[in-house]
């Protein structure tokens, strides 16, 4: 059964203070990770898709990496606004649904 | 703004009510789906339409019934809900059904049953 599961599930940083969340999944015949931001009352907003191992994508304070087993979001010198759920989510060649997981809370503490 | 627009934002209804959900997308995306999302969970996916036709319905109750008009409209039909179906409704679109394409989510129905 294809499992996504984030670490850690909540988050306090300073503002400046850099960190990076955790997503690991288990699939088969991966075709997408895929990152989402979410602000409490809003959809998810998509930030990046990574297809394969060693791909990277960055936006602005925001950096994903994707290994064969995992996706880490480095968030650099965050700021306020940089406070939400964070989202990932995975594709397989064998289902049209995004699997999620369960999402990091990230408060960026001024 | 997000490109994908719902319709209401908020909605409050009886047990006993039918209403709609509406959805409308103009980026020429020909999948499109509906998600239920509970407090502090990921968004739970109910139903995806690929070229307007029916392709995933997630063992959803019947009380729900999607409907798909053309390819920039999405909706949800509602019939007698419960109280445990009070959720945050979110539509999504991608640019076709194929797995490697992300999906844009509208701002969601905040849905209330009494």
């Amino acid at each position: 059964e294809d499992q996504v599961t984030q670490s850690p599930e909540a988050l306090r940083l300073q503002e400046g203070e850099s960190s990076s969340l955790n997503c690991s999944y288990t699939v088969s015949g991966l075709r997408g990770l895929f990152w989402y931001r979410q602000d409490p009352g809003k959809g998810p907003e998509f930030l990046f898709t990574l297809y394969s191992a060693g791909e990277e994508k960055e936006k602005e304070r925001l950096k994903a990496t994707l290994t064969k087993k995992e996706s880490f979001l480095h968030i650099t010198a965050p700021k306020p606004e940089d406070s939400a759920t964070y989202l990932c989510a995975v594709r397989t060649n064998y289902g049209q649904n995004f699997v999620f997981g369960p999402g990091t809370r990230l408060s960026v503490l001024p | 703004d997000t490109e994908v627009t719902q319709t209401p934002k908020h909605l409050v209804m009886g047990m006993t009510n039918k209403k709609s959900l509406k959805c409308e997308q103009h980026m020429g995306h020909r999948a499109m789906y509906w998600y239920k999302q509970k407090a502090k969970k990921p968004p739970e996916l109910m139903f995806v339409y690929s070229y307007e036709k029916l392709s995933i319905n997630e063992s959803v109750p019947s009380r729900f019934s999607p409907e798909c008009p053309n390819s920039s409209l999405l909706n949800l039909h509602l019939h007698a809900l419960q109280p445990e179906d009070s959720a945050l409704y979110l539509c999504a679109s991608s640019q076709s059904g194929t797995p490697d394409q992300p999906q844009h989510f509208g701002d969601g129905t905040r849905l209330s049953i009494l």
